[in-house]
């Protein structure tokens, strides 16, 4: 069974930081990874999903890397603002179950201090 | 107005009850999910479906059952509810092969 791992669980950072969140997964066999921000009372919230043939994605601030072989991507924060500050989730799409489910890690809970 | 609608928002029911979790889409997706997270845990997958014909089982469907009443409509019931299914549950939706996932906003469900 894929295990996705974040660590760690949670950061604070001041204003203006660079930062990168980091997730593992245990089988490199997938279809995609997907981030996602979670804020309270807000749901999640897709902001990069890389294919599995890819090695990084871009929007804005946010820059996702993916190294299948080693079951590492990182995802890259620029010049960080308190509007950043939530729950960071990333998520792989096995192939063994035929894209049927995503598998989640628990999480980086990051604030941003102004 | 959201893509993927989830209502209620917020429910509290008693242990035994039945309740019924609602989730509707406009994105045109023929793939629904119900996953439900709790702390610690990630998000874990309880149905699924491709389709209206279609519903499938996920990792922890055990004291659910859903309905896809059309291809926007889809709905997760407790038959009789327990505690230990107090959570936050999550609607997702997703198209054709090897795209993005889209989630609702999300109900927090309270079981007394």
């Amino acid at each position: 069974k894929q295990e996705v791992t974040q660590i760690p669980a949670a950061l604070s950072v001041p204003e203006g930081e660079n930062l990168v969140l980091n997730c593992s997964f245990t089988d490199s066999a997938i279809y995609n990874l997907q981030w996602f921000r979670q804020d309270p009372g807000k749901g999640l919230t897709s902001l990069l999903l890389i294919q599995s043939s890819q090695r990084e994605q871009t929007s804005g601030r946010l820059n996702a890397s993916l190294d299948k072989s080693s079951g590492r991507s990182t995802l890259y924060i620029a010049a960080s603002q308190p509007g950043d500050s939530a729950t960071y989730l990333c998520a792989v799409r096995p192939l063994q179950t035929g894209a049927n489910n995503l598998f989640f890690g628990t999480g980086t809970r990051l604030t941003v201090i102004p | 107005d959201a893509d993927v609608t989830q209502t209620p928002r917020n429910r509290i029911t008693k242990t035994g009850k039945r309740i019924m979790l609602e989730c509707s889409q406009t994105k045109g997706h023929d793939r629904m999910y119900w996953y439900r997270q709790d702390p610690g845990l990630g998000l874990r997958l309880i149905y699924y479906s491709f389709d209206v014909k279609d519903i499938n089982k996920g990792e922890i469907s055990d004291g659910y059952s859903v309905s896809r009443q059309a291809q926007a409509k889809f709905s997760l019931s407790l038959e009789s509810a327990i505690p230990n299914q107090t959570a936050l549950y999550f609607c997702a939706t997703r198209g054709m092969t090897n795209t993005e996932a889209f989630f609702g906003q999300g109900t927090r469900l309270t079981v007394v």
